[in-house]
């Protein structure tokens, strides 16, 4: 059974850029979730991809962007990148939103 | 609104001495909660959910809803339990569906 895997592990970007961020979910599972984790901060819900339908959002705005494919492979976009956007960001799969969650290993994204 | 609050950031102790990382909620429904693990250079893994009651590793966690806690404890704790440890909640249904609330973390350590 293949894991959650997340591309890239780290990038650096500056100011007002936009970044995509990829997920590739467990075999068998069709959910992906997406956190973002503050330094030193458990991580915060994003949004929940289910189908290929945005199935959840939490506290983000919308320059936060998510899509979800056939294959339930996942991206995260975020456009207009600010400073305190700088975090490790996590994408965890799941067969059904109420399933449970295995978690990728993250992208580090740091915004200068 | 959900809340999961976890007091201590640190939690030292040493081999063989018992062990609770408390962890309190707030919601207004029935939640379910759970526990991750994050060992060093590893990722974020479920180590115990309410609703199975299970004992993974020798921790035990039990949903006390009077006080609105779910503390983890261990009798005896060991070298290899050193981590950082989140508590989580998941609402059951509307905007909270699929949504995983974390607290900020513990790191525990125990001493030889």
């Amino acid at each position: 059974e293949t894991g959650v895997t997340q591309s890239p592990t780290h990038l650096i970007k500056t100011r007002g850029q936009q970044v995509t961020l990829r997920c590739s979910s467990q075999s068998g599972h069709n959910t992906v979730s997406w956190y973002q984790q503050a330094l030193g901060q458990g991580p915060q819900f994003i949004f929940q991809y289910y189908r290929e339908e945005e199935n959840g959002r939490g506290n983000f705005p919308p320059r936060f962007s998510g899509l979800q494919f056939p294959n339930y492979s996942s991206e995260l976009n975020v456009n207009a990148l600010e400073l305190d956007d700088s975090a490790l960001y996590l994408c965890a799969s799941s067969r059904g939103g109420q399933g449970e969650q295995f978690f990728g290993p993250g992208t580090r994204l740091t915004v200068l | 609104a959900q809340r999961v609050t976890q007091p201590e950031k640190l939690l030292s102790v040493f081999k063989g001495a018992p062990v609770e990382l408390k962890c309190n909620y707030s919601y207004s429904g029935s939640p379910e909660l759970f526990w991750y693990v994050q060992y060093s250079r590893q990722r974020l893994q479920l180590l115990l959910r309410h609703i199975s009651r299970e004992s993974i590793k020798g921790f035990t966690a039990d949903l006390n809803k009077g006080e609105t806690s779910f503390h983890l404890k261990k009798p005896f704790a060991q070298e290899e339990d050193s981590a950082m440890y989140y508590c989580a909640l998941r609402g059951a249904g509307g905007t909270s569906y699929g949504k995983l609330t974390f607290g900020q973390g513990t790191i525990l350590t125990v001493h030889p």
